[in-house]
């Protein structure tokens, strides 16, 4: 079982609100990603770190911005959430080629 | 331009079958290819990975080949059993320990 965690696991939330989506794992992987997923759909790339201080937009382009200032910690932000933003976001960390993924959050935009 | 392909269509197998499932790419050449297990409302759990240069790869009741002539790869469950039943996914080496995911092929395993 990996350890990465992600929360909330589930978030209902207004138009407008600012939201910060929280990943955090304690095996010491230099790096991180996020994905985005919808029903039925694959993964899709939005966010990924190579280590502290080092972020990259992913293959889908994404609203949200994310932060590596610890090693273990790689928050997700969304300034101002849309319906748009509905889907489920899921965090995983590596050392080489496995990916380590997070139980993800179910984000819902009203 | 790239894709990866797997099978929309839920695969029903009896217990105790052998369940395979398809992926293939096109305009990808990657490294190596890895299966996943994605359960509903859950991340992905790693199961498989299998690099260029080998044809096959075996963990316990799980077999994948890798063609990269045929850009193919094939993931086999023996003995399937209801606890099997799942998403597998399906994702290829896109540089730098980035992946490139399949939309994945459901699997129901019928006692």
């Amino acid at each position: 079982e990996a350890d990465i965690y992600q929360t909330p696991r589930y978030l209902v939330i207004g138009t407008g609100k600012k939201i910060t989506l929280e990943c955090s794992q304690t095996m010491g992987h230099d790096k991180m990603y996020w994905y985005q997923q919808d029903p039925g759909m694959e993964l899709h790339l939005i966010h990924y770190s190579y280590g502290v201080n080092s972020t990259e937009k992913g293959d889908l382009s994404s609203e949200s911005t994310v932060s590596r200032i610890r090693t273990e910690h790689f928050p997700l932000t969304l300034e101002s959430a849309r319906p748009s933003h509905t889907s489920q976001y899921l965090c995983a960390s590596s050392e080489y080629e496995t990916q380590y993924f997070g139980p993800g959050t179910r984000l819902l935009v009203l | 331009s790239q894709k990866i392909e797997q099978n929309s269509e839920a695969l029903n197998i009896q217990e105790g079958k052998t369940a395979t499932l398809t992926c293939n790419y096109t305009n990808y050449s990657p490294a190596y290819l890895q299966w996943y297990r994605q359960d509903p409302g859950r991340g992905p759990v790693f199961l498989l990975l299998i690099r260029e240069n080998e044809k096959e790869k075996r963990k316990e009741r799980l077999k994948v080949t890798f063609d990269t002539t045929l850009k193919q790869s094939l993931f086999h469950i023996t003995a399937s059993q209801p606890a099997d039943s799942a998403t597998y996914l399906c994702a290829l080496g896109a540089g730098n320990n980035r992946l490139a995911f399949g939309k994945g092929n459901q699997v129901v395993v019928i006692p």
